[in-house]
C-alpha cells in the first residue's frame, strides 16, 4: 500500500539549533514529495517540494529537506531554529489516481521552538 | 496568501442537514481538490475539478459531491450530514494536477451537532 509516515508526533527544538522533521513514504515509481506548514486555524502552507534532480531541496523560510531514495525518506531541516517555526508540519507524496494523481498525507508533526 | 479563498469560515449544521462549501481558485489555475481534516490529522482526499469535470475521487460516500465553474471556483455540497463530518474543509487550487504545486485556502471549520 501507498503510504506516509511522519514518525514523529511532536519534535521539541530549542531556538538557535538545528531541527529535524522525519517523512518516510512508501510509492511504487518515483516519487513526488512534498512539504506543507499549518499555523492554527490557518491552510497550509507551501514549503518545498521534491520532483527530480539534487537530493537537496531548498524551500520557503530557509527551510530544506532531503531526498533519500535508499531510505525512502524526506526529511525537513533547518540550520537555526526561530520559535516563529512553531506550528503543524505535513509530508505529502503524489500517488496515482485513475487517470491522474492525487496527495496522500502523513498525519502530522508537531514542532515546538522554545526560546 | 495564496490567493485562493473560502467561505463561509465557519459553519455550524446539525445531522440530517445540508452544507455547500465555497472556494475560488488562484487566478490561473484550473484545477480544484477538495479534503477533509478531522482535528489532529492529515487532510483526507475527497476529489478534484479539472476544468469543471471531476477527474479523481478519494474514499468518501456519494453524499459529497462537488462542482466547479467556468471561472473555475468550486463548490463542495454534503448532504445527510453526520456528526462526523465535523472537520475543517481545505480546498487547494493548482495549474495541473499532481505536477504543480497546491495552493491551499484558509478552510471552512464545519461543526455538526
Amino acid at each position: 500500500a501507498q503510504s506516509v509516515a511522519q514518525p514523529e508526533d511532536q519534535v521539541n527544538v530549542a531556538e538557535g539549533n538545528p531541527l529535524t522533521v522525519k517523512c518516510t513514504y512508501s510509492v511504487s515509481g518515483n516519487p513526488y514529495l512534498f512539504w506543507y506548514v499549518q499555523y492554527p486555524n490557518r491552510g497550509l502552507q507551501f514549503l518545498l517540494k521534491y520532483i527530480t534532480g539534487d537530493n537537496l531541496v531548498k524551500g520557503s523560510y530557509g527551510f530544506e529537506a532531503e531526498f533519500n531514495k535508499s531510505q525512502t525518506s524526506f526529511h525537513l531541516k533547518k540550520p537555526s531554529a526561530l520559535v516563529s517555526d512553531s506550528a503543524l508540519y505535513f509530508c505529502a507524496v503524489r500517488v496515482p489516481m485513475d487517470s491522474n494523481y492525487q496527495l496522500i498525507w502523513g498525519a502530522g508533526t508537531k514542532l515546538i521552538i522554545k526560546p | 496568501e495564496t490567493g485562493v479563498t473560502q467561505s463561509p469560515t465557519h459553519l455550524i449544521k446539525t445531522r440530517g442537514q445540508q452544507v455547500t462549501l465555497r472556494c475560488s481558485s488562484q487566478s490561473g489555475h484550473n484545477t480544484v481538490s477538495w479534503y477533509q481534516q478531522a482535528l489532529g490529522q492529515g487532510p483526507q482526499f475527497i476529489f478534484q475539478y479539472y476544468r469543471e469535470e471531476e477527474n479523481g475521487r478519494g474514499n468518501f460516500p456519494p453524499r459529497f459531491s462537488g462542482l466547479q465553474f467556468p471561472n473555475y471556483s468550486s463548490e463542495l455540497n454534503v448532504n445527510a450530514l453526520e456528526l462526523d463530518d465535523s472537520a475543517l474543509y481545505l480546498c487547494a487550487s493548482s495549474l495541473l494536477a499532481g505536477v504543480d504545486t497546491q495552493y491551499f485556502g484558509p478552510g471552512t471549520r464545519l461543526t455538526v451537532l
